[in-house]
């Protein structure tokens, strides 16, 4: 079983430019969430989707968006990256809607912006 | 919102000892309160959780405490081995529909063999 599944694994990219970091996952959950690690910051909510079809923001939203069209996909999309989105993003993946249950993380992508 | 700080940021402790995290959160709505473990270049594992309506919980020599009343809560692992070395992270959530787990930032453990 896979699990959560991240790409790119790593990616360098000019400011400015745009960028979709990939998810999906192979357990049918029902909720799906991205996270931003930054040093000394722990792991920050950006945005999150409870069912297909639905998202919404966390805790740093902007400059990204998201989009649910199906379970398994929850794209994350960077309009015009800038240095300070320079992190290591981590979607997740959980059965219960509401965040009562345990998250399955990816590996993680790593995002330098120049 | 809710707020979570973790601390300390850094532990340091020799093989065998106990290592002990502690955590304090804001909302008093929160009633779950995970712990994960994330390895090098790895993504954040679960390694014991515990729900508001218990104060401790034991999972061989890891266990968490929890005091509502104060709002905090603690990750507590004894014997410790040089594999337990890695980034720990406490968090909360409300479990209503449509919430979200927030995370604190983070405590490094290193343990010395």
């Amino acid at each position: 079983i896979a699990g959560i599944t991240q790409a790119p694994t790593s990616q360098i990219l000019a400011a400015g430019r745009r960028m979709t970091l990939r998810c999906t996952q192979d357990m049918r959950h029902n909720a799906m969430y991205w996270y931003r690690q930054d040093l000394g910051l722990g792991l920050r909510l950006i945005h999150y989707s409870n069912t297909a079809g639905t998202t919404g923001k966390g805790e740093v939203p902007d400059g990204y968006s998201v989009s649910r069209a199906n379970t398994d996909d929850f794209p994350l999309t960077l309009a015009s990256a800038v240095p300070s989105q320079t992190s290591v993003y981590f979607c997740a993946s959980s059965p219960l809607a509401g965040g009562t249950g345990e998250l399955f993380f990816g590996e993680g992508s790593r995002l330098t912006v120049l | 919102g809710e707020n979570v700080e973790q601390h300390p940021s850094t532990l340091s402790v020799q093989e065998g000892d106990s290592a002990v995290i502690k955590c304090t959160y804001s909302d008093s709505a929160s009633n779950y309160f995970p712990w994960y473990k994330q390895e090098l270049g790895k993504g954040p594992q679960l390694i014991i959780d515990i729900r508001s309506n218990v104060g401790e919980k034991k999972d061989q020599r890891i266990a968490v405490t929890l005091n509502k009343t104060a709002k905090h809560f603690s990750l507590h692992i004894t014997e410790t081995q040089p594999e337990d070395s890695a980034v720990y992270f406490c968090a909360a959530s409300i479990g209503t529909g449509g919430f979200k787990t927030i995370f604190g930032a983070g405590t490094r453990l290193f343990v010395k063999a």
